[in-house]
């Protein structure tokens, strides 16, 4: 069974500077996806990052940008010049390619302080 | 397209009661999801739905619990005789297949469950 573990269960980052949040995973299989989900407080999840395992590139969207390391089976997220509304969970979540449940983290709850 | 919604947003209810939930996905979406969240952990899988077919089911998802979707729109989530165990905030998700392998669920806002 998969597995994804998420170390941080709090950060907290000032308001313009840059916060890595850390994930590993376990699997056994090549073909998979990982996934960075915010859940805002008392609001729905969204997507904020998808990295597909067979692309070597990593993923970037604006001010969110992923280290994916799949030797070391690692998947960080880095965002840039936080701001007030990045404060929220952060999930990291797995899925095997031509499977559909996600498997998700324990989650990072961010804070950004003013 | 006005998202993911669920009903109701919250409930209450006395342990060994049943419970029914209700989860409306995007209208042109033929994939389902169900979650369960409890405080301080991420969503964990219960089942999936592709149109009316429930594809799979995880072993969390005990005998006192059924989803269906019938007619391949909405889906309700019953649980039967309520524990304590039970309270969580029921998560439902949805998606289109596109063919491309990567399909992105959209979560709705969630129900959630006090037994008491």
């Amino acid at each position: 069974a998969q597995t994804v573990t998420q170390s941080q269960p709090e950060m907290s980052v000032q308001e313009a500077e840059t916060v890595t949040l850390s994930c590993t995973y376990d699997t056994s299989e090549s073909d998979y996806y990982l996934f960075w989900y915010k859940q805002p407080p008392s609001r729905q999840m969204i997507l904020v990052i998808r990295q597909e395992a067979y692309k070597q590139q990593n993923a970037t969207e604006n001010r969110f940008s992923v280290n994916f390391q799949k030797a070391a089976k690692s998947f960080s997220l880095k965002i840039s010049d936080s701001q007030l509304g990045d404060a929220a969970m952060y999930f990291c979540a797995y899925n095997n390619f031509g499977n559909e449940k996600l498997t998700f983290g324990t989650g990072t709850r961010l804070t950004i302080i003013p | 397209d006005t998202g993911v919604s669920q009903n109701p947003r919250h409930k209450i209810t006395k342990r060994g009661q049943n419970v029914t939930f209700r989860c409306d996905p995007i209208s042109e979406h033929n994939r389902l999801y169900w979650y369960r969240q409890t405080l301080g952990q991420g969503p964990e899988f219960l089942t999936y739905f592709q149109n009316e077919a429930q594809l799979e089911k995880s072993r969390l998802l005990s005998d006192r619990f059924s989803a269906e979707r019938p007619k391949g729109s909405f889906s309700t989530l019953e649980i039967q005789r309520t524990e304590q165990g039970d309270s969580a905030m029921y998560l439902c998700a949805s998606s289109q297949t596109t063919g491309t392998g990567v399909y992105e669920q959209y979560f709705g806002p969630g129900t959630r469950l006090t037994v008491t």
